[in-house]
């Protein structure tokens, strides 16, 4: 069966702070891993990976992906308030219909 | 502006009533998803469908039913059959060949 484990299910930091959240993953022919950001309703794109050890970076979000350990990992640098929000990992199989979503990992970054 | 909108925002039912969500999209996406979000349980789904009049079940289909009769529509009706419907469901699209699933702000449904 399909798997997406993300973890630390919840963190709390301090602003300023750097960041690792973690998702790996079971899924039958891999072709993509997708992280979102959900601040309160709808989730936002963030990144997208096929490729292992080719780092996607966005400001001061950056995240990488190891195919052949079958995990992802989300940094944060610096994080500030607005950076609290719940980071959902999903991962894509060839097929390319079905997202498999994670648990989800909910940051808060505390003034 | 392009986008899904879902509605309503927030409901609240009778146990054994049947509700139907709504979800609809100015994208002209052929894919369209429905998921439900629970505390500590990330998105689970329930249905998609990648084309008009043609719909698959997801991982927790039971006690939920969908139609896909317009492009643009994918109503979700959460039935009575479903023993805890009190969640968050979230409506999603895709185009073919897009790398990303475009959510909506989600329905909040609370059964009392």
């Amino acid at each position: 069966e399909d798997k997406v484990v993300q973890s630390p299910l919840s963190l709390v930091v301090h602003e300023g702070d750097t960041v690792t959240l973690n998702c790996s993953y079971e899924v039958t022919n891999f072709r993509s891993l997708l992280w979102y950001k959900q601040e309160k309703k709808a989730p936002t794109f963030l990144f997208m990976l096929t490729s292992s050890g080719i780092e996607k970076k966005s400001g001061r979000l950056s995240s990488i992906l190891d195919k052949k350990e079958l995990f992802s990992i989300l940094n944060i640098t610096a994080t500030q308030t607005g950076d609290s929000a719940v980071y959902l990992c999903a991962v894509v199989p060839n097929t390319g219909n079905q997202f498999y979503f994670g648990t989800g990992t909910s940051l808060t970054v505390i003034p | 502006d392009g986008g899904i909108t879902q509605s309503p925002k927030y409901l609240f039912r009778k146990e054994g009533q049947n509700v139907t969500l709504s979800c609809e999209q100015n994208l002209n996406h052929d894919a369209m998803y429905w998921y439900r979000q629970d505390p500590g349980q990330g998105l689970r789904l329930i249905y998609y469908s990648q084309i008009v009049n043609d719909f698959q079940k997801g991982d927790i289909a039971e006690g939920y039913s969908v139609s896909r009769e317009k492009k643009e529509s994918f109503p979700l009706t959460v039935t009575s059959a479903q023993k805890n419907p009190t969640a968050f469901y979230l409506c999603a699209s895709k185009s073919p060949g897009a790398r990303e699933l475009f959510f909506g702000e989600g329905s909040r449904l609370t059964v009392l």
